[in-house]
């Protein structure tokens, strides 16, 4: 069962245009949103995160937004760049409790491609 | 920002043969460091979840006689495939992370390409 869905496996965008890289979740319990991005051979880097309290997180060109009543989140980079050509990978933690250690629960990724 | 270093970033082996890989927070003290495996065109599959000074936790189907897990120090977990098999042939990903339960970010390393001939 996926808790966490990114429903589209890819996304192209021009270059300084906008991307927007969607994420739903099922887990009503999910209380911190975090969104990683992944070059090929190389370890995730995390990108930017937010809490269930909040509905917006803004960091220079990465914006998240968390819509809890449609239980979905989305990453909006602008200007989009050829360097973010990348995976991108939602993901979501429960709070701490019976030794869950705050894991991850991950997507499946969207693979980004921006065009020069 | 913080550091994960991973070593050795690749190895080719025959079937049989045990593989030991190092993960190591370079600038903070790792209480709970993560291992995982990823295969190709999917997602990370968290494997097991370790704790400096104390038995790892391993995920529902992740065979811990296989996948030794030890974090003697909070700036060190090793995982050892023991026996390896060519279906252990995978990406193998480390993190780490300061705090115990905490929501801060997980920082990985660059990951450990095993190929088992």
């Amino acid at each position: 069962d996926q808790q966490v869905k990114q429903n589209s496996p890819s996304l192209s965008v021009q270059e300084g245009r906008i991307s927007i890289l969607n994420c739903d979740y099922t887990n009503s319990m999910f209380d911190y949103f975090l969104w990683y991005k992944k070059y090929p051979a190389e370890g995730p880097t995390f990108l930017i995160s937010i809490s269930s309290i909040k509905d917006k997180n803004e960091d220079g060109r990465f914006t998240v937004f968390l819509n809890k009543s449609a239980k979905h989140l989305s990453l909006h980079i602008v200007p989009s760049q050829p360097g973010d050509s990348a995976v991108y990978f939602c993901a979501a933690t429960v709070p701490p409790g019976a030794g869950n250690n705050r894991k991850l629960i991950w997507g499946l990724g969207t693979s980004l491609a921006v065009n020069p | 920002g913080a550091v994960v270093s991973q070593h050795p970033s690749r190895v080719i082996c025959k079937s049989g043969t045990s593989v030991k890989i190092e993960c190591r927070s370079l600038d903070f003290q790792a209480t709970t460091m993560f291992w995982y495996r990823q295969f190709p065109k999917k997602s990370l599959m968290l494997m097991a979840t370790s704790n400096e000074g104390s038995k790892a936790t391993y995920e529902q189907g992740v065979e811990k006689d296989k996948f030794l897990i030890n974090h003697a120090s909070l700036t060190l977990s090793t995982l050892t495939v023991t026996s390896a098999h060519p279906e252990d042939s995978s990406f193998y990903i480390c993190s780490a992370r300061p705090d115990r339960g905490s929501n801060q970010p997980q920082h990985f390393g660059d990951g450990t390409r095993l190929s088992i001939l």
